[in-house]
Parts: C-alpha cells; sequence; structure tokens
C-alpha cells in the first residue's frame, strides 16, 4: 500500500526567504503524485502534480516541486515567500488504479515578517 | 472559479445522534468523494461515488456511514450513529474525469461530545 511521510511538522521562514517542504512516499511503481495546500477555513487547493515527464513541475503560487525516484521524494520549493504562503502543505499520492489519494500529515508553514 | 461547498461549516452532536454532512459538488463534475482528518493525524478517504453508487469505500466507510445523491445536486455523508471517535474534518471533493482532477471544499469540522 502506498504511504507518505511529511518529516517536519512545522516550518518558520522569513518573508523573502526560500521555502522546501519534504515528502516521501512509499509506492510499488511509478506513483502520481500531488501537492495540495490548505489556508485557515479554506479547502485543499491543489498546488501542482505530477504523473510523467518531466520530473521538475511548476505550479501554481510560484512552487515548483521535484520528483526524483532514487530518494522516493518530492519535494516542494518556493524560491521566495510571501507572507500569504502561510498554510498547511499536504503532499498526497496517488494509486493508478483506483483515483484516491493517499496523504501526509502535513505542514505547517508560518512566515515571519 | 466554481467551487464545492460544504455545509455546515461546524457541527457539535451528541454521541449516538445521527448526522447529515452536506456537500454541493461543481454541477458538471460525475465522480464524488469523502475525506475526513482526525485532528492532528492524516487526511483518510472515505468513499468515492459514481453513477449513483460507491465505487470504492475504505474500510473506516463501514455500515454506520452511507452517502447518497439525493436530487441530483446535493451529495451528502449520513453518519447514523455518532461516535466520540468520529469527530473530525470532514472533506468532501468532486472531479469531472477519473484522473484527480479533484477540487475539495473547505471542509465541515464535526465534535461529537
Amino acid at each position: 500500500a502506498q504511504s507518505v511521510t511529511q518529516p517536519d511538522i512545522h516550518i518558520t521562514v522569513s518573508e523573502g526567504a526560500s521555502l522546501e517542504l519534504r515528502c516521501n512516499y512509499s509506492y510499488g511503481a511509478t506513483p502520481y503524485l500531488f501537492w495540495y495546500v490548505q489556508s485557515p477555513g479554506q479547502g485543499l487547493q491543489l498546488l501542482l502534480k505530477y504523473f510523467s515527464g518531466d520530473t521538475l513541475v511548476q505550479g501554481i503560487k510560484g512552487f515548483e516541486a521535484e520528483f526524483k525516484r532514487s530518494q522516493s521524494s518530492f519535494n516542494l520549493r518556493k524560491p521566495s515567500v510571501h507572507w500569504s504562503d502561510a498554510a498547511e502543505y499536504f503532499c498526497a499520492v496517488g494509486d493508478r488504479r483506483d483515483y484516491k489519494l493517499s496523504f501526509g500529515a502535513g505542514t505547517t508553514v508560518t512566515v515571519r515578517a | 472559479e466554481p467551487e464545492v461547498t460544504q455545509t455546515p461549516s461546524h457541527q457539535v452532536t451528541q454521541m449516538g445522534q445521527e448526522v447529515i454532512l452536506r456537500c454541493v459538488p461543481i454541477s458538471n463534475h460525475l465522480y464524488f468523494y469523502w475525506y475526513r482528518q482526525i485532528l492532528g493525524q492524516k487526511v483518510e478517504f472515505l468513499v468515492s461515488f459514481y453513477n449513483n453508487e460507491i465505487s470504492e469505500k475504505s474500510e473506516i466507510f463501514d455500515d454506520q456511514f452511507s452517502v447518497e445523491r439525493p436530487d441530483g445536486s446535493n451529495f451528502t455523508l449520513k453518519i447514523r450513529s455518532t461516535k466520540l471517535e468520529d469527530s473530525a474534518m470532514y472533506f468532501c471533493a468532486s472531479s469531472d474525469t477519473d484522473n484527480y482532477g479533484y477540487t475539495f471544499g473547505s471542509g465541515t469540522r464535526l465534535t461529537v461530545v
């Protein structure tokens, strides 16, 4: 069965600094990989997804993620964070057969001025 | 941008009571899902629904749970006799295809006392 680990529960970053959120997955084949963001009181918004092809994926809000098969990782990055990026971020892996998602526990990002 | 709407945003119920969580998916979507997140834990898949029937359910989705699309616009999750451990945030999602084009709602926080 697939699983996702997000090692960092909480990250604090200064506005304008770079951000990297870690995600490791366990899956028997090439997975579908996703990053979602949840702002307070909001739903889960898709930032980006990887199905195949180029391992560097561009998403919305200036985020990107890189799929590294050798490390079973799909880390999320942003070169310069804005105060509005403060939120909870979830990595997820999808099964290619049944279209259900398995989520990581999430990483809360705090942005300080 | 089309949204998935969930009501209520917060519901408090007594143990043993029935609750119905409501969702209005995006109008042209055909696939519907419920996920839940117990506080401090991962977002977990509950059930998927297509063509007026359950297409897949998790082991969490036992006989206490049911889903329905009663009128072609709403998608409901019913818990017949709530338990304390049902306290969680419940997310509805819909998709126009079965390829992970999910849109999530903002969630209903259920508190069982």
